[in-house]
């Protein structure tokens, strides 16, 4: 069966420190990835996503940047974090069986 | 991806049936009904989807009008576990590069003992 891994869970770092969330998928190949974003009380945004090692296509401009190194890990970076940062992050892949999305459990991260 | 409306908040009691009720009137014909929910602090979960034929799995039934330009999704017997917020996304088919999921606000479902 197909899982989504996320980690860590939670992250407490300083601003201008950097960052790096990494995503891994199980039980199958190819996969589309997406990153959200879910500020405190607020919807779910599109950050980034990937059809393929290498490729990654960016929704908003941002001090956050994606990498696919390998077929099943999506990368989530920043060189230095800001305040605006903060928030929930959430990995994603497409899932064939019914054309939705699975996702992972999430990063919380909070920038002080 | 068409536009969803969706009551913002609402309440049911535990054991009773939840209807959360979803308007897209500028539906095209290739787009799917989605429905997602999130729990607090967690990832949102697939539901349910579908074209024009009601729907039902072990977790909830869609009903889709005759004219798709709204849905209901009915959570049979609503449990406390069900508090989320429901998201209600219409879109095509497929991982096409422009045809991300996209989420409005949803409807935020409080299950009441």
């Amino acid at each position: 069966s197909q899982t989504i891994h996320q980690w860590p869970a939670t992250l407490v770092q300083p601003v201008g420190s950097p960052l790096s969330l990494e995503c891994t998928v199980e039980g199958t190949s190819n996969p589309n990835l997406y990153w959200y974003r879910q500020a405190a009380g607020r919807g779910l945004q599109l950050l980034f996503y990937s059809v393929g090692i290498g490729q990654i296509s960016s929704e908003v401009p941002q001090n956050l940047s994606a990498s696919r190194p390998q077929d099943r890990q999506f990368i989530l970076s920043s060189k230095k974090l800001l305040l605006s940062d903060s928030g929930f992050y959430l990995c994603a892949w497409g899932d064939t069986a019914n054309y939705g999305y699975t996702f992972g459990s999430g990063t919380r991260l909070t920038v002080v | 991806d068409a536009k969803t409306t969706q009551p913002t908040s609402m309440d049911c009691a535990e054991g009773r049936a939840a209807n959360l009720p979803c308007n897209h009137s500028t539906i095209s014909g290739n787009e799917y009904v989605y429905w997602y929910r999130q729990i607090h602090s967690q990832g949102p979960q697939y539901i349910i989807h579908g074209l024009k034929n009601n729907e039902t799995n072990e977790m909830a039934s869609l009903i889709i009008t005759e004219d798709r330009k709204s849905s209901t999704l009915i959570l049979p017997h609503a449990t406390l576990r069900d508090t989320a917020v429901y998201y209600c996304i219409v879109r095509v088919s497929g991982f096409n590069a422009g045809n991300m999921l996209t989420f409005g606000g949803g409807t935020r479902l409080m299950v009441k003992p």
